[in-house]
This record gives structure tokens, C-alpha cells and sequence, in this order.
């Protein structure tokens, strides 16, 4: 079974400018999540899906952060203007249905100079 | 508020050596519980779960948990450690209407050979 998928790896980008990231949940799982780690800290929720409506968004900086999920299945995650406090690395997971155990993708490091 | 806490930022010890991290939550019903573990460069990778029944939970890679509701414990233990295990630890509950996983600030583990 393939695992989450998400690209790209690793992103550079200057502040102001604008970055979007894409994530492939597992085949048939329900519930998609959208982390941010910053260095040295456990991961936060940003945003959670329940296939393409919004469960949870009330850590999502919403001034800058959007993210949607077409069609309940891929999902992308997109900050416009990036600020330095951006910097992170940004996870994605996806679980058969709310509550049941998460599957975290590789993630996506992104620094913004 | 709903919060997680490990206390050790960092452990660490020699190879062959027993190992026990530690976990308290601060929960009004027991929820359930994960530990995850996150290699450099890698995303989250689940070690065990606990959702009901025995509060002995076997996972992968030899790690084991014991949740205590009275002491709202859910500490991660393993008889020998190997160089392998090097990695950063974080345990997670999950409760509230939501479902939301909520991480601790995580373990750095380190192995002497």
C-alpha cells in the first residue's frame, strides 16, 4: 500500500513571495491533516478535512494560509505572503476516518530568507 | 485546556541499555493515545497505539507502553536499545470533538555505542 505522498521535499523562498505545497493522501482514507513543525517542536495541527469539507481550521493563520481538497481525495496547502516565522517543516497526514490512527508523509522543509 | 507534556528534551544512553520516556496528559476522559517516532529527515512513523483493553500495548521495533489513568501516564519503554533507535519521540493523545492529535514538545534520544 502506498504510503502519503507530498512534494515538494524542499522549498527556499524569499519573504513576501508565495509557496504551495501538494499532498497525495493513502487510497480510501477519509480524513486528511495538515501540520506545521517548526524546529524543535512537536507538530501542530493547521487544518484537518473530512474528505473535501473543513473539520477544524482554528489553527490555520488564515490572513496568509489556504488550503482546500478537491474532489476529497489530493490536497494542497498554499502561504501568500510567506513571513519569516514560516519557516518549518510542513506535514501531511491522512487516517481511514476521524480519530483512527494517522499516517504522516515525508513532509515538506521549507525556509523562507 | 487539553495539554501533553514529556518532560525530557533530551535522554540519552548506551546500547544494550533499558529506556523509559515519559508522557503525562491533562485530559477530562481518557483518550486515546500514540507514540510516534521521527528520524532526521523523516516524517512521523507510528510505534504503538492505545484506544481501550489491556493497558500493556506492544508496538514495533520491540517498544512497549503501559497507560496508567490514575497517574495519566502513557510512558514508552523498550528492554534494549540499539543504535537504530536513535530518533526523536513524541507522544500524542487524541480527544475532543474533533479528534484532534495534540503532540508533546517530544524526546531527543541519543545511543552510545
Amino acid at each position: 500500500e502506498a504510503g502519503v505522498a507530498q512534494s515538494p521535499r524542499y522549498k527556499i523562498i524569499e519573504k513576501r513571495q508565495s509557496v504551495a505545497f501538494w499532498c497525495n493522501p493513502i487510497s480510501g482514507h477519509a480524513t486528511l491533516y495538515w501540520y506545521q513543525q517548526i524546529l524543535g517542536q512537536g507538530p501542530k495541527l493547521l487544518i484537518q478535512f473530512q474528505n473535501n469539507g473543513v473539520v477544524d481550521d482554528s489553527q490555520l493563520p488564515k490572513d496568509r494560509f489556504s488550503a482546500e481538497r478537491l474532489k476529497g481525495v489530493d490536497s494542497t496547502l498554499k502561504i501568500q505572503p510567506a513571513k519569516l516565522e514560516d519557516s518549518a517543516v510542513y506535514l501531511c497526514a491522512s487516517s481511514p476516518y476521524r480519530g483512527d490512527t494517522q499516517y504522516f508523509g515525508p513532509g515538506t522543509r521549507l525556509t523562507v530568507l | 485546556a487539553q495539554s501533553v507534556t514529556q518532560p525530557d528534551i533530551h535522554i540519552t544512553v548506551s546500547e544494550g541499555a533499558s529506556l523509559e520516556l515519559r508522557c503525562n496528559y491533562s485530559y477530562g476522559a481518557t483518550p486515546y493515545l500514540f507514540w510516534y517516532v521521527q528520524s532526521p529527515g523523516q516524517g512521523l512513523q507510528l510505534l504503538l497505539k492505545y484506544f481501550s483493553g489491556d493497558t500493556l500495548v506492544q508496538g514495533i521495533k520491540g517498544f512497549e507502553a503501559e497507560f496508567k489513568r490514575s497517574q495519566s501516564s502513557f510512558n514508552l519503554r523498550k528492554p534494549s536499545v540499539h543504535w537504530s533507535d536513535a530518533a526523536e519521540y513524541f507522544c500524542a493523545p487524541i480527544s475532543g470533538g474533533y479528534n484532534k492529535l495534540i503532540f508533546g514538545a517530544g524526546t531527543r534520544l541519543a545511543v552510545h555505542p
